[in-house]
């Protein structure tokens, strides 16, 4: 069964730093691009980012540029997202999926069910 | 506000056929897949309809989307309870810097 796993959300001061990863199991991790989207408390779905297959090409959002590095270990089916300089603007659930092709352009095909992050002091 | 518009709610009754739009631009929906995702409460996101109209297996055919333009829309037609959730549409946008796009979402009430 295909399965994402996201995990190393919690609370944290803001400017601080945090690390979320995705274990992924059930698929070909390597064949596929990755990305990170997010969910403030009552609100809509935003994207964060997203890597190809091979760590080749990587994007992120406005809000997020400069601040998170998003990056995978295919050898471990792993997916990570360093959250440095955190503000009260990035708590949220952030969900990790998995794209349906090799490049971050493709869209999203499966999710998994998040870890929260609260920047907060 | 969204880059893509959809509204913000929606109602029908069971059995009835409901449309949801998400209305974008010639550099998102005009020249892009649109993905659909359907989110029940307190649940992850799920897929939908991928590149316009396609269902993943396991989607009833219940559920249908179409493009056209600048917009698009997903149908849900013989309405049931379960069908209460959160829908969003997707796509990417080649002006953007963070190219991806959600729209704001409709909540989807069954009656």
């Amino acid at each position: 069964e295909l399965q994402l796993v996201e995990s190393g959300g919690g609370l944290v001061q803001p400017g601080r730093s945090l690390r979320l990863s995705c274990a992924a199991s059930g698929f070909t991790f390597g064949d596929y691009a990755m990305q990170w989207v997010r969910q403030a408390p009552g609100k809509g779905l935003e994207w964060v980012s997203g890597i190809s297959w091979n760590s080749g090409t990587t994007g992120y959002a406005d809000s997020v540029k400069g601040r998170f590095t998003i990056s995978r270990d295919n050898a471990k089916n792993s997916l990570y997202l360093q959250m440095n300089s955190l503000r009260a603007e990035d708590t949220a659930l952030y969900y990790c999926a998995k794209g349906e092709g090799d490049s971050y352009d493709y869209g999203m095909d499966v999710w998994g069910q998040g870890t929260t992050v609260t920047v907060s002091s | 506000q969204s880059v893509l518009t959809q509204p913000p709610s929606a109602s029908g009754t069971p059995g009835q056929r409901v449309t949801i739009s998400c209305s974008g631009s010639s550099s998102n929906i005009g020249s892009n897949y649109v993905y659909w995702y359907q989110q029940l409460p307190g649940t992850a996101p799920k897929l939908l309809i991928y590149r316009n109209n396609q269902r993943p297996s396991g989607v009833p055919d219940r559920f249908s989307g179409s493009k056209s333009g600048t917009s698009a829309s997903l149908a849900i037609s013989g309405l049931r309870s379960e069908d209460g959730a959160n829908y969003y549409c997707a796509v990417w946008d080649d002006s953007l810097s963070g190219p991806w796009v959600f729209g704001g979402g409709t909540k989807l009430t069954v009656l």
